[in-house]
């Protein structure tokens, strides 16, 4: 079954420092979608990126960067020069195949989530 | 465009009374979700529905119901309230597409949540 580790609950930095998050993902696919979203204290939930497992290059968008890497199963997220704004819950979460999910577009699985501190 | 929207933001319950959530999207999604988040938990699926008129269980069903009589409107009903019900509701919406054979998740998209306190 499909399953996602976001082993750090908690990272605490100093604003400016850069941080990376974690994400390591199991699944059965060969054909599997990655996502990343951002949950800051106001509690709405926003999507930041979607990968497919086809495409192993990095992602750079400002100051977020994602590394995929298959070989290791993770896919995990950095961000440079760290803000007090970058302050939030940052969810990994993986999507299957229907073939591998139970039969159809059945949800995402989710991380348990790592929260970010940003301090001034 | 409004995108997912929840209705109430914020509910207060005792325990054995029912209520309603409601979710709309206008994206015109054939996709959509009922999360639940608790703390150090992250989001678990409650129910879910791939089209109008069809639903269908998650991971954690129990004590909720769902319905999909409109495309574009997805209803969370608590019949009987208890205190383990106490959390963060998310509906989210997306489409779903063809890759490789198989039918895959596009972005979901989600709400803003609705904060549910049962007593």
């Amino acid at each position: 079954a499909q399953k996602v580790t976001q082993a750090q609950t908690e990272i605490s930095v100093v604003e400016k420092e850069d941080v990376t998050l974690d994400c390591v993902y199991e699944t059965r696919d060969t054909t599997y979608y990655l996502f990343w979203y951002k949950q800051p204290p106001s509690g709405e939930l926003v999507f930041l990126i979607r990968r497919n497992s086809f495409d192993e290059q990095n992602e750079i968008s400002g100051r977020y960067s994602w590394n995929f890497q298959k070989s290791t199963s993770s896919f995990n997220f950095t961000i440079t020069a760290s803000q007090v704004v970058d302050s939030a819950v940052y969810f990994c979460a993986l999507s299957e195949g229907a073939m591998y999910s139970g039969g159809g577009a059945d949800g995402l699985t989710f991380g348990k989530g790592t929260h970010l501190i940003i301090q001034p | 465009n409004a995108g997912v929207t929840q209705t109430p933001k914020f509910r207060v319950l005792k325990t054995g009374q029912s209520m309603t959530l409601l979710c709309a999207q206008d994206m015109n999604h054939e996709y959509m979700y009922w999360y639940r988040q608790d703390p150090g938990m992250g989001l678990r699926l409650i129910h879910y529905s791939v089209g109008e008129g069809t639903t269908a269980k998650g991971e954690v069903p129990d004590g909720y119901n769902v319905s999909r009589l409109k495309k574009q409107n997805f209803l969370l009903g608590l019949e009987s309230a208890a205190p383990s019900q106490t959390s963060v509701y998310f509906c989210a919406s997306s489409y779903a597409t063809w890759t490789s054979g198989s039918l895959y998740q596009e972005t979901q998209y989600f709400g803003p949540g609705t904060r549910l306190l049962v007593l």
